[in-house]
């Protein structure tokens, strides 16, 4: 069956580094990728789409990649803030089908 | 108002009570999913309704039952739930349905929080 992991649960990391989240499937072959950012008690926000034929994109701090033969997506955030401490969710879909969320990692940048 | 506006934030209901939770999308979307999220485990994915009709139903128990009058409103409706019902219930649109349609991105409201006793 369909299996979507994200690295860890929770990820801790100092202000100003790169945090680099893990989005790995297995037994799937999605056409698209999406993350999201949820913070607690809210409903989770589209931050980027990346297509299977792209191997990256790119929106202001966030770079996201995606390959298919390992069958993983990075999610990097470049000089992270406090303010990036949320979770992210990764998100798969095949042609016409509806996105499948993976668990989530909660990341947390210390100041 | 702008985006999806879910109501209400909080419910507590008994085993044996009838509630609704509602939905409204201002964004002129033509799909619109309900979404439960508990501790520790994934989004799930509960209806799907495109332009007014049901296109999916996950296995979902009878005692949840959806309701989609038109395109801009979606409702749960409650029933008989028992404790283990009680998470965070997600409404989202989108403007087409699947990764074919259009980048499927999601717009979420921010969630009711249900606790069954």
């Amino acid at each position: 069956s369909q299996k979507i992991e994200q690295n860890s649960e929770a990820l801790n990391i100092q202000e100003g580094k790169t945090a680099t989240l893990t989005c790995n499937y297995t037994n799937y072959s999605p056409a698209y990728l999406q993350w999201y950012r949820q913070d607690p008690g809210r409903g989770p926000v589209f931050l980027l789409l990346i297509r299977e034929n792209e191997k990256e994109k790119r929106k202001e701090r966030l770079k996201v990649t995606f390959d298919t033969t390992l069958k993983q997506s990075l999610f990097h955030i470049t000089a992270s803030q406090p303010a990036d401490s949320a979770t992210y969710l990764c998100a798969l879909a095949n042609y016409g089908q509806n996105f499948v969320f993976g668990p989530g990692t909660r990341l947390s940048v210390l100041p | 108002e702008t985006g999806v506006t879910q109501t209400p934030r909080h419910l507590v209901m008994g085993m044996t009570n009838k509630k609704s939770l509602k939905c409204e999308q201002h964004l002129g979307h033509n799909a619109m999913y309900w979404y439960k999220q508990s501790a520790k485990k994934p989004l799930e994915l509960m209806f799907v309704y495109s332009l007014e009709e049901r296109v999916e139903n996950n296995s979902v128990p009878s005692r949840f039952s959806p309701e989609c009058p038109n395109s801009s409103h979606l409702f749960l409706h409650l029933h008989t739930l028992q404790p283990e019902d009680s998470a965070l219930y997600l409404c989202a649109s989108s403007q087409g349905t699947g990764g074919l349609m259009h980048t499927g991105e999601l717009f979420f409201g921010e969630g009711s929080r249900l606790t069954v006793l």
